[in-house]
């Protein structure tokens, strides 16, 4: 079946330093990918959609200049977490469409964990 | 707005025990609902879904049923397995066709 590889699976970092997640579709084209985040004991929320080759949409309540999202191309979308600071730490999950797929039907990254010090 | 609200884990049980998470929505108008299953170290799966009252989605021996009166949609399992250690996320499919996940319950079976 589809695969979506996601990584670092987990990163430690410094406050107001900035990081990088990546998502790659790869045995498929992912014409759409999705960002969540969770907090503890929180739902699984959606940040972001992004669609491959132009700006990603972003969910009310999350600060599109602070987590930059980069779909340049059919198989690998990033997320950067700008200037972390400890509330930014969560886990961050991707998932990717296949083109003509509903959103029903995606395809989950396992995860990073990002713990911001 | 829609939400999705299931019971905080974690779940532990013993081989062979019976297995409900419970899981209710909000939403207007009638969503499709959704369990998927994140295995250990891998993405978020599948596991089964409903897409109109009364509905029941079936798969690996997990059952769950679409209740529109109670706007419920419970999973159960008749026999649970150590193979069935994993973390369970409701979720319904909202008005703009956006997945909304629950917090995921954690179930850990025990040998």
């Amino acid at each position: 079946g589809a695969v979506v590889s996601q990584h670092p699976s987990w990163v430690i970092c410094k406050s107001g330093t900035s990081v990088k997640i990546e998502c790659r579709s790869l045995d498929f084209q992912a014409t759409t990918m999705f960002w969540y985040r969770q907090f503890p004991k929180q739902s699984l929320m959606l940040m972001a959609t992004s669609n491959e080759g132009s700006k990603a949409t972003y969910e009310q309540g999350v600060e599109k200049d602070k987590f930059l999202i980069n779909h340049a191309s059919l198989t690998l979308s990033t997320l950067t977490v700008t200037s972390a600071h400890p509330e930014d730490s969560s886990f961050y999950i991707c998932s990717a469409r296949t083109p003509r797929a509903t959103n029903e039907k995606l395809f989950f990254g396992s995860g990073t964990q990002l713990s911001v010090l | 707005g829609n939400s999705v609200t299931q019971m905080e884990g974690p779940v532990t049980l013993s081989e062979e025990a019976f297995l409900t998470i419970n899981c209710t929505y909000t939403a207007t108008g009638y969503p499709s609902l959704f369990w998927y299953v994140q295995y250990p170290g891998e993405g978020l799966q599948l596991l089964l879904k409903a897409t109109k009252a009364d509905d029941k989605g079936s798969n690996k021996g997990f059952e769950a049923t679409y209740r529109k009166e109670t706007t419920s949609f419970h999973l159960e399992k008749g026999s649970v397995q150590v193979s069935d250690s994993a973390v369970y996320f409701c979720a319904q499919s909202g008005a703009t066709n956006k997945l909304i996940f629950g917090t995921g319950t954690l179930l850990a079976v025990q040998p």
